[in-house]
C-alpha cells in the first residue's frame, strides 16, 4: 500500500525559529513531492513542490529538502512567522491501477509562538 | 477566476439518513477529486472524476459514490450514513495530472 509517513504531529516555534517537518515514503515510484498548507476554515493550499531529480528546492522561506536514497523528504520554513501557523501535509504522486493519485502525509499541526 | 466551491459548507445530519455534496471546479478544469479529512487520518482520497467518467477510486465503501457532470461541476453521495462519517470533505480540482491541485474549502458534515 503506497504511504507517506509525516512527523511530527504538531510543532511549536518561537518567532523567528526554524520549522522543520519530515516525510518518508515507500514507493520508488513516486515522481512529484509537494507540501500543502492549510488554514483553519479553508481548504489546503500548495506551497512548493519538488521532483526526486533535485534535492532541494527553495521559494523564499520555504525549502524542501529530497534524499532520494533515504526516500525522505522535509518542508524547512526559515525566520518561522507567527503567519506561518498553519497544517502542513506533505504528499506524494503515484501511479496505481493505471490512474494517477496524490497520496498524503497525515498532517503537522504549527504554532508560531509571538 | 473563480476557485473552487463548495456547497453546502456545513451539514448536520443523523445516521441513516443519506447526503448529497456539490463542488464546481475551477473554469477549465476537467478534474475533480475528493477527500475525506479527519483528526486522526488525516486526507483520504475518495475518488476522482475526469470528463464525467471515474478515473480513480480510494478504498471507501460503496456508501460513498460521485458523478460528474457535463459543465464539469460534480456531486458526492454518501448514503446511510455513520457517524464515523463525520469529516470535512474536500473537492479539488486541476486541468490534467497532479501538478497543482487547487482545493476548495470544504463542507464540514456532522453525523449526529
Amino acid at each position: 500500500q503506497q504511504q507517506v509517513k509525516q512527523s511530527p504531529q504538531s510543532l511549536i516555534v518561537q518567532k523567528g525559529g526554524i520549522s522543520i517537518i519530515n516525510c518518508a515514503y515507500e514507493n520508488t515510484a513516486f515522481d512529484y513531492f509537494p507540501w500543502y498548507q492549510q488554514f483553519p476554515g479553508k481548504g489546503p493550499a500548495l506551497l512548493i513542490a519538488i521532483r526526486p531529480d533535485v534535492s532541494e528546492k527553495k521559494e523564499g522561506r520555504f525549502t524542501i529538502s529530497f534524499n532520494k536514497s533515504a526516500k525522505q523528504f522535509s518542508l524547512h520554513i526559515m525566520d518561522s512567522q507567527p503567519g506561518d501557523s498553519a497544517t502542513y501535509f506533505c504528499a506524494a504522486r503515484g501511479t496505481q491501477g493505471g490512474s494517477e493519485k496524490l497520496v498524503f502525509g497525515k498532517g503537522t499541526k504549527l504554532t508560531v509562538n509571538p | 477566476k473563480a476557485g473552487v466551491t463548495q456547497t453546502p459548507r456545513y451539514l448536520i445530519k443523523t445516521r441513516g439518513q443519506q447526503v448529497t455534496l456539490s463542488c464546481s471546479p475551477i473554469s477549465g478544469h476537467r478534474s475533480v477529486s475528493w477527500y475525506q479529512q479527519t483528526p486522526g487520518q488525516g486526507l483520504q482520497f475518495l475518488f476522482e472524476y475526469f470528463s464525467e467518467t471515474q478515473r480513480n477510486k480510494g478504498n471507501f465503501p460503496g456508501r460513498f459514490s460521485g458523478r460528474q457532470f457535463s459543465n464539469s461541476r460534480s456531486e458526492m453521495n454518501v448514503s446511510t450514513l455513520e457517524l464515523g462519517d463525520s469529516a470535512l470533505y474536500l473537492c479539488a480540482s486541476m486541468v490534467g495530472s497532479y501538478n497543482e491541485q487547487f482545493f476548495g474549502p470544504g463542507t464540514r458534515l456532522t453525523v449526529l
